[in-house]
């Protein structure tokens, strides 16, 4: 089954530690995303990537950084200069190209709490 | 910037019609899409509009003015399982490639 799949489901860290979320694709999609959501609240852009090897900041991209050196996968790392790092984390795909940029399929998301 | 405005909540019965709106302030905008995403589950794409008028699928039907920056999800023959939140969201030319997403609708079905 094709689809896009995001580890861990929850992640407990430490306040001042770097952790890194997974988001891997077999949709063969150009563009992969990474949003944040906080309770009661809409998506916000962090990183995206068109293409591989090239990707973006977001509207809140300070304190992530992220890779995309294959097409399948599209890391996140939360570092530890993100000042609240505690957030549902949303990864997302679409094929990327003219009108398919609207449709966005995500994964299941990975639920980060920072003690 | 870029702006989109969505109503926070909306409740309703079973078998009732809800109506979402959604207004945006945006250059270059090219379209809007509609997005469900129950309590603590991904966001699934539910319809796009690039062009003004009516997109009828099942029950839920999306429509687009662009001349009034506005849109709307109209949910029809509410069932208990429609109980989610819903995003408006635009891709314009001006930030090709993303979608800027609403804060989202919280749909509340009773019996």
């Amino acid at each position: 089954d094709g689809g896009i799949t995001q580890s861990p489901k929850y992640l407990f860290r430490k306040e001042g530690q770097n952790v890194t979320l997974s988001c891997e694709q077999n949709l063969n999609h150009d563009a992969m995303y990474w949003y944040r959501q906080d309770p009661g609240q809409g998506l916000r852009l962090i990183y995206y990537s068109q293409i591989v090897n090239d990707f973006q900041k977001g509207d809140i991209a300070e304190g992530y950084s992220v890779s995309r050196e294959k097409k399948e996968s599209f890391p996140l790392t939360v570092t530890s200069a993100q000042k609240n790092p505690t957030a549902f984390y949303l990864c997302a795909s679409s094929i990327g190209e003219g009108v398919s940029y609207n449709e966005q399929f995500f994964g299941p998301g990975t639920r980060l709490t920072v003690l | 910037g870029q702006s989109l405005e969505q109503p926070s909540e909306v409740t309703a019965v079973e078998g009732a019609i809800v109506q979402i709106n959604c207004t945006y302030q945006t250059s270059g905008f090219y379209g809007l899409s509609w997005y469900q995403q129950h309590d603590g589950g991904a966001p699934t794409f539910l319809s796009y509009n690039a062009l003004d008028g009516l997109e009828e699928t099942g029950r839920f039907s999306s429509f687009l003015s662009r001349s009034d920056s506005y849109g709307y999800l109209l949910l029809q023959e509410l069932q208990m399982k429609d109980s989610a939140s819903y995003f408006c969201a635009v891709l314009t030319t001006d930030s090709w490639g993303k979608l800027q997403f609403g804060a989202g609708t919280q749909v509340v079905v009773t019996p």
